[in-house]
C-alpha cells in the first residue's frame, strides 16, 4: 500500500487561507472511505482535527475544514495563525484491507 | 478522562527484539481498536496495524508481517507491540492510538526505540 500524496510544504501569511491535498486512489481516499486529517507539533504525538471527511472533534478551532472531491481530499486552513505552523498528514482507510494509510505530510509554515 | 501512557526509551542492538506497551485508562479497554504507528527520525507516519483488544484478533500491513506480534492484557487494559530482527531502520518513534471507529482519537505519548550497535 502506497502512502497517500500531500505536497511536502505550504505557506501562508496570517490571516490568509490555505489548502493541503491529499490524494490517493478509489481503494483508499475515493469511494465511500473515511479520511482524516493529523496536525502535530515537533516532538509532540499527532493530534486528530478532522475525522471521516469533514467532522471536527470538540476542540478543535472552526477555522479547520475538510472536504473531498473523487480521489482528493483536502483540508483547509482558514484565517492562518502563528500557532497553525506545524506539520500535517491525512489519513484513510483502506477499503476491503481493513488496513488504514498516511499521507507523506506536509510542513506548514506561516510567514 | 481518556490517556494511553507508553513505556519508556529503548536501546536494542540489530537482531534484537523490542516491546512496547500501551496502558490505557478512562474509557472501556474492549470497546475500541489500538493501532499502532511510527515516525523514524524526520519522516512521516507509518501506520503498522491494529488489535482488538476484546477479541485479541489483529492485522498488520505486509511490510511488517512476520515480524511483528500484537498482544493485550485485558485484565489491566494494557496493549503490546512487538518486533523483532530490529534494524537500524527501525530506529522511530512508535505510538499507540486509540480507534474508536476510522480515526485515531487519543494517542500515546511516544516511545523512542534506537537501534545501534
Amino acid at each position: 500500500q502506497s502512502a497517500l500524496t500531500q505536497p511536502a510544504s505550504v505557506s501562508g501569511s496570517p490571516g490568509q487561507s490555505i489548502t493541503i491535498s491529499c490524494s490517493g486512489n478509489i481503494a483508499d481516499v475515493g469511494g465511500h472511505n473515511p479520511v482524516s486529517w493529523y496536525q502535530q507539533y515537533p516532538g509532540k504525538a499527532p493530534k486528530v482535527i478532522i475525522y471521516e471527511v469533514s467532522r471536527r472533534p470538540s476542540g478543535v478551532s472552526n477555522r479547520f475544514s475538510g472536504s473531498k472531491s473523487g480521489n482528493t481530499a483536502s483540508l483547509t486552513i482558514s484565517g492562518l495563525q502563528a500557532e497553525d505552523e506545524a506539520d500535517y498528514y491525512c489519513c484513510a482507510y483502506v477499503a476491503f484491507t481493513t488496513n488504514w494509510v498516511f499521507g507523506g505530510g506536509t510542513r506548514l509554515t506561516v510567514v | 478522562q481518556v490517556q494511553l501512557v507508553q513505556s519508556g526509551a529503548e536501546v536494542k542492538k540489530p537482531g534484537a527484539s523490542v516491546k512496547v506497551s500501551c496502558k490505557a485508562s478512562g474509557y472501556t479497554f474492549s470497546n475500541s481498536y489500538i493501532h499502532w504507528v511510527r515516525q523514524a527520525p524526520g519522516q512521516g507516519l507509518e501506520w503498522m496495524g491494529w488489535i482488538n483488544p476484546n477479541s485479541g484478533s489483529t492485522k498488520f500491513t505486509q511490510k511488517f508481517q512476520g515480524r511483528v506480534t500484537m498482544t493485550r492484557d485485558t485484565t489491566i487494559t494494557t496493549a503490546y507491540m512487538e518486533l523483532n530482527r530490529l534494524q537500524a531502520d527501525d530506529t522511530a518513534v512508535y505510538y499507540c492510538a486509540r480507534g474508536p471507529e476510522w480515526d485515531f482519537d487519543y494517542w500515546g505519548q511516544g516511545t523512542l526505540v534506537t537501534v545501534s550497535s
